[in-house]
């Protein structure tokens, strides 16, 4: 079975400092994607970025970039420039396949707080 | 704006009720997902529906149910609740069969359901 781990339940960072959120998964599937969202206390999840299972590069996305390294089976978010706004939970997910067709399973969260 | 909608915001009920939750995909999007977001086991993948057909199910209960109609809008019934049913539910919506991809999970701003 499919599994992502955060093992971070909290962290602190201060405004301006990057932070690095950290995700590990399991899969014996060699085609899968890993995704991560942002839910602010309004409680909407964002996409924030994605890393292909086959993708050479690590992917960006403005201030996100997401640190791959697969032999270790880790997808850790890094965050650069903190700012106050992203003071949220920060979700990893992995798509799964599913009698023919996908779904995303999550990981159970860090919760962010940046300080001024 | 992830132009998924997702309503009513807020719904408190009583044990025993039922109710129902809307949702309008991203035009031009054919699936939709159901998950439900709870403190105790975080987010869960509920159920996918394709073009008015379902396609995968997750962690649902028989208390619940989903359809979607030739409009594509989605409604997510859930019936002779209890207390513990009190949790978010969101709703994605993608614009091909599961294939959730890093342009295509989209996530509505979710319905707050309590159960009392």
């Amino acid at each position: 079975a499919q599994k992502i781990t955060q093992t971070q339940p909290g962290m602190f960072v201060q405004e301006k400092e990057a932070v690095t959120l950290d995700c590990t998964y399991d899969t014996s599937d060699p085609s899968y994607g890993l995704f991560w969202y942002k839910q602010p206390s309004s409680g909407e999840m964002i996409f924030l970025i994605y890393q292909g299972s086959y993708d050479q590069q690590n992917a960006t996305e403005g201030r996100y970039s997401l640190n791959f390294q697969k032999a270790r089976k880790s997808a850790n978010l890094v965050i650069s420039a903190s700012q106050l706004g992203d003071s949220a939970m920060y979700f990893c997910a992995m798509r799964e396949e599913v009698d023919s067709s996908y779904k995303l399973i999550f990981g159970s969260g860090t919760r962010l707080l940046v300080r001024p | 704006d992830s132009g998924v909608t997702q309503t009513p915001k807020h719904l408190i009920t009583a044990t025993g009720q039922r109710v129902t939750l809307r949702c309008s995909p991203r035009s031009g999007d054919l699936s939709v997902y159901w998950y439900q977001q709870s403190l105790d086991q975080g987010l869960q993948f509920l159920i996918q529906y394709y073009n008015g057909e379902e396609r995968a199910k997750g962690n649902i209960l028989e208390r619940f149910s989903a359809q979607q109609f030739p409009d594509l809008h989605s409604e997510l019934n859930l019936s002779s609740l209890e207390l513990g049913d009190s949790a978010l539910y969101f709703c994605a919506s993608s614009v091909v069969s599961g294939r959730l991809t890093n342009t295509e999970a989209f996530f509505g701003q979710g319905t707050r359901l309590t159960v009392v």
